[in-house]
């Protein structure tokens, strides 16, 4: 079964801590995986995508194919950074295009 | 960057009344349109994916009859929640994928929360 597992719904860390954001999937194919974050009262919207490889806002997240998780990362945590994640996947969809598989989310909260 | 709005932000309605939301790409074309349901504390459950011209693909467990979808343009699709209940209540958002994009991204609209009283 196609699945994306987020563990924690909520984590709560110190300004300048680091931060990491578990992400685990359950997918047979190649899979391609997303970290979409929600500040407050805003849209949904894209902050990283595995394969961009790229690091946007100081963070990071790097595919695992053994572990078959796609983790959030940022070594140094900034108050603004408090948001809700999302972590999903695309699989092929009956429509032929793609769908995603989102996680539950977990909210992420810096604390000063 | 694209723009994805929806109209109204939020609606009050009576219970068995119809709701209409709108989705429209602002400054793209969009092949293709998703709609959303976003329970409190929850993640996003994908209702239905619809194509520009052709009849929606609905998700399992959702009424196609109950939430009708409309793609009659590249910029615009339509969800129409029919003789809503309190049940129906929540957050419905929609995205968009841009034609010839690049990969799989779509941008989100900002959500319309709808209330069947």
């Amino acid at each position: 079964a196609q699945r994306v597992t987020q563990p924690e719904k909520l984590l709560s860390v110190f300004k300048g801590a680091p931060v990491e954001l578990k992400c685990n999937y359950s997918y047979s194919g190649s899979p391609e995986l997303f970290w979409y974050v929600q500040y407050s009262r805003q849209r949904l919207q894209l902050l990283l995508r595995h394969i961009s490889r790229e690091s946007i806002k100081g963070f990071t997240a790097d595919l695992n194919k053994g572990e078959t998780s796609f983790h959030l990362k940022k070594p140094f945590a900034q108050e603004e950074d408090s948001a809700m994640y999302y972590c999903a996947l695309i699989t092929p969809h009956a429509s032929g295009t793609y769908k995603y598989i989102f996680g539950t989310g977990t909210r992420l909260k810096v604390l000063a | 960057g694209a723009v994805v709005s929806q109209h109204p932000s939020r609606v009050i309605c009576k219970s068995g009344t119809s709701v209409k939301i709108e989705c429209r790409s602002l400054d793209f074309q969009a092949t293709t349109m998703f709609w959303y349901r976003q329970f409190p504390k929850k993640s996003l459950m994908l209702m239905a994916t619809s194509n520009e011209g052709s009849k929606a693909t609905y998700e399992q467990g959702v009424e196609k009859d109950k939430f009708l979808i409309n793609h009659a343009s590249l910029t615009l699709s339509t969800l129409t929640v029919t003789s809503a209940h309190p049940e129906d209540s929540s957050f419905y958002i929609c995205s968009a994928r841009e034609a010839g994009g690049f990969g799989n991204e779509q941008f989100f609209g900002p959500g319309t929360r709808l209330t069947v009283l």
